[in-house]
């Protein structure tokens, strides 16, 4: 099984940068998902790590730290829009490709 | 527009009903997803299917039942509904289950059970 930890709630201010972290421990491992929900929406896919390392994407970057079974999601130059709940997940090694999700970090950005 | 429908919106349920929330995509995907959101636990697979005419089980099958007859469309029924079946649910599905595959989700069913 897997077990994702990761904390419940960050408060940032307009224009800041956040860091939400995400540690897993997990008996297969095949690649890290970061998604973003806002409230009474569905979740969006924001990244995918597989390899060590940052993965940029705009103001959004995401690193993997397989031995450490440890990833961030670093939000920059953070916007109103950005305030949801942002979840970590796991991809296990089995064929089904299943993800497990962590219970997400609300990311409030204040004025 | 393509993409992943599902229906209903809401609902208000008697303990006791059977009722089939349904899930609709039209990408060609083939795998799908069922998964229920609480607060404070997270998203939680329900049950899964990687092609038609296969499920398998999640990590909260019980009470909770799936058929794949067709690529599009991947049905959740719940036999003889719970209160502790009160939830948001969602459906999604991807290409494949490796590598990068990105699941795509659904708009949600928040179900309640009285």
């Amino acid at each position: 099984g897997q077990n994702i930890d990761q904390p419940t709630e960050m408060t940032a201010t307009e224009g800041a940068i956040v860091q939400i972290n995400c540690t897993y421990q997990t008996s297969g491992f095949n690649g890290l998902f970061w998604y973003q929900q806002h409230a009474g929406e569905a979740p969006t896919f924001l990244s995918y790590n597989v390899l060590d390392g940052l993965e940029e994407k705009g103001r959004f970057s995401s690193f993997l730290s397989r031995s450490k079974g440890y990833s961030y999601l670093l939000l920059k130059e953070l916007q109103m829009k950005d305030s949801a709940s942002y979840l970590c997940a796991v991809r296990g090694t089995d064929s089904w490709g299943k993800l497990q999700f962590g219970a997400g970090t609300q990311v409030v950005v204040t004025p | 527009i393509a993409g992943i429908t599902q229906a209903p919106t809401s609902q208000i349920l008697a303990a006791g009903r059977r009722m089939t929330l349904r899930c609709t995509q039209d990408m060609r995907h083939n795998a799908m997803y069922w998964y229920r959101q609480d607060l404070g636990l997270g998203l939680r697979l329900i049950h899964y299917s990687n092609t038609a005419g296969t499920t398998g089980k999640g990590e909260v099958p019980d009470g909770y039942s799936v058929s794949r007859a067709n690529t599009d469309d991947f049905p959740l029924t719940l036999a003889s509904a719970v209160p502790s079946q009160t939830s948001v649910y969602f459906c999604a599905s991807s290409v494949e289950t490796s590598g990068r595959d990105e699941q795509f989700f659904g708009p949600g069913t928040r179900l309640t059970v009285l």
